[in-house]
């Protein structure tokens, strides 16, 4: 099936510096990629829709300069967290569309991003 | 309100229980139903997807939904304690299939 492999899957960075958290897939290629926070015993809470070739869309209150995104090719995306701080210390994972799935996600193990 | 209600939990059963997990909805536009499961500290897994009203069974696993009530469900027999994780419900409309979650249920199975 479908396997998206996102890394690393633990970082710890210290406050003011910037981390960049890297979502492939695999075996099939995604146009589109998306990136989720989640906090702890917290919903999935869309950040931002990653397209390939084109500018991120990002989702109300979320800071397109602080959370930077970049889908340079159709098996990877990143999201750059710029300037950290201890309250973006959060799960953050990615998910693409296997259209093969009809509108099932597959997602990536997650992150977890501690700031210090 | 939120678009998706589910309770967090976390619900305890014995191994060998039927659990019954819950969400509940506002939107009367959506049309798919999935249902996630996400061990701890991992990304979530597509357990079960359905469209419109109905039921779908897959092995141990069957969704129901019912769309007059906007109220879904996943069941799960013979639970085992592999089977603890959090399930998260998911559903989209046709025009916009990024999905939106529930927060989860916590869902305990001991031995």
């Amino acid at each position: 099936g479908a396997v998206v492999s996102q890394h690393p899957s633990r970082v710890i960075c210290k406050s003011g510096t910037s981390v960049k958290i890297e979502c492939r897939s695999l075996d099939f290629q995604a146009t589109t990629m998306f990136w989720y926070r989640q906090f702890p015993k917290q919903s999935l809470m869309l950040m931002a829709t990653s397209n390939e070739g084109s500018k991120a869309t990002y989702e109300q209150g979320v800071e397109k300069d602080k959370f930077l995104i970049n889908h340079a090719s159709l098996t990877l995306s990143t999201l750059t967290v710029t300037s950290a701080h201890p309250e973006d210390s959060s799960f953050y994972i990615c998910s693409a569309e296997d259209r093969g799935l009809r509108n099932g996600y597959t997602f990536g193990s997650g992150t977890r991003l501690t700031v210090v | 309100q939120k678009e998706v209600e589910q309770d967090p939990g976390p619900l305890s059963v014995p191994e060998g229980a039927i659990v019954s997990l819950n969400c509940t909805y506002s939107n009367s536009a959506f049309q798919y139903f999935m249902w996630y499961r996400q061990y701890s500290r991992k990304g979530p897994e597509l357990l079960m997807y359905t469209y419109s009203s109905g039921n779908k069974e897959d092995g141990r696993f069957t969704a129901q939904v019912d769309k007059s009530s906007k109220y879904i469900s996943l069941f799960i027999r013979d639970s085992q304690p592999s089977d603890s994780a959090t399930y998260l419900c998911a559903m989209s409309t046709g025009g916009s299939y990024i999905p939106t979650f529930g927060r989860g249920t916590s869902l305990i199975v001991h031995p």
